[in-house]
């Protein structure tokens, strides 16, 4: 079955501590995005990579650090300088292709208390 | 900053209506367009992309994109409680990196 998963579903951490979201493909996408979404809200990006080894900031990077250490796996860590890190958190992967469509992961929703 | 509108809603329909939903931006670059459905507490689902001028069909689902206006929509046929979700609006811009702008979302509920 090909996919994009995300682990785990949720996850309570407390103030100051950092935690790392994990997101896997094995639909052999180069492309891959996190995106936060808060209640009511559409989505904002936080980091994207384009290829292994290389990836860029979003519109909400700080606070936030990635790695694309494998074509596969995009994880994000989201350290204790976000101020706001409470939300729900979605991985998404692009195949190659002009139109440019993007398909989620089930997401991880991040509860800070 | 590249924007993409749409009224948060909710919108109500009654079951078997037409509903209609649009989206406006501001990157006059924008390529594609993509309509994502997303149930309460689930990830975004692809529904439909369109890049051309005009209507695309998909079953009950018809995407249409007016670059002139930089409107899109999208029309949902014979309604069903189950397309009951927000619906997001993105677009893709000019630049190679592939980023969407994703719209609000709008607030879909069909009443049986």
């Amino acid at each position: 079955d090909g996919g994009i998963t995300q682990s785990p579903k949720y996850l309570f951490r407390k103030e100051g501590q950092n935690v790392t979201l994990s997101c896997e493909q094995n639909l052999n996408h180069d492309a891959m995005y996190w995106y936060r979404q808060d209640p009511g809200q559409g989505l904002r990006l936080i980091y994207y990579s384009q290829i292994v080894n290389d990836f860029q900031k979003g519109d909400i990077a700080e606070g936030y650090s990635v790695s694309r250490e494998k074509k596969e796996s995009f994880p994000l860590t989201v350290t204790s300088a976000q101020k706001n890190p409470t939300a729900f958190y979605l991985c998404a992967s692009r195949p190659p292709g002009l139109a440019g469509e993007q398909y989620f992961g089930p997401g991880t929703r991040l509860t800070v208390t | 900053q590249k924007e993409v509108e749409q009224n948060s809603g909710p919108l109500s329909v009654p079951e078997g209506a037409i509903a209609s939903l649009n989206c406006t931006y501001s990157d006059q670059g924008s390529q594609s367009f993509f309509w994502y459905r997303q149930y309460s507490g689930k990830s975004p689902e692809l529904i439909m992309f369109i890049y051309s001028n005009g209507d695309k069909e998909d079953g009950r689902f018809t995407a249409q994109l007016n670059k002139a206006s930089q409107y899109v929509s999208l029309l949902i046929r014979d309604s069903q409680p189950s397309d009951s979700a927000t619906y997001l609006c993105a677009a893709m811009g000019s630049s190679n990196t592939g980023k969407l702008i994703f719209g609000q979302g709008t607030t879909l509920q069909v009443k049986p």
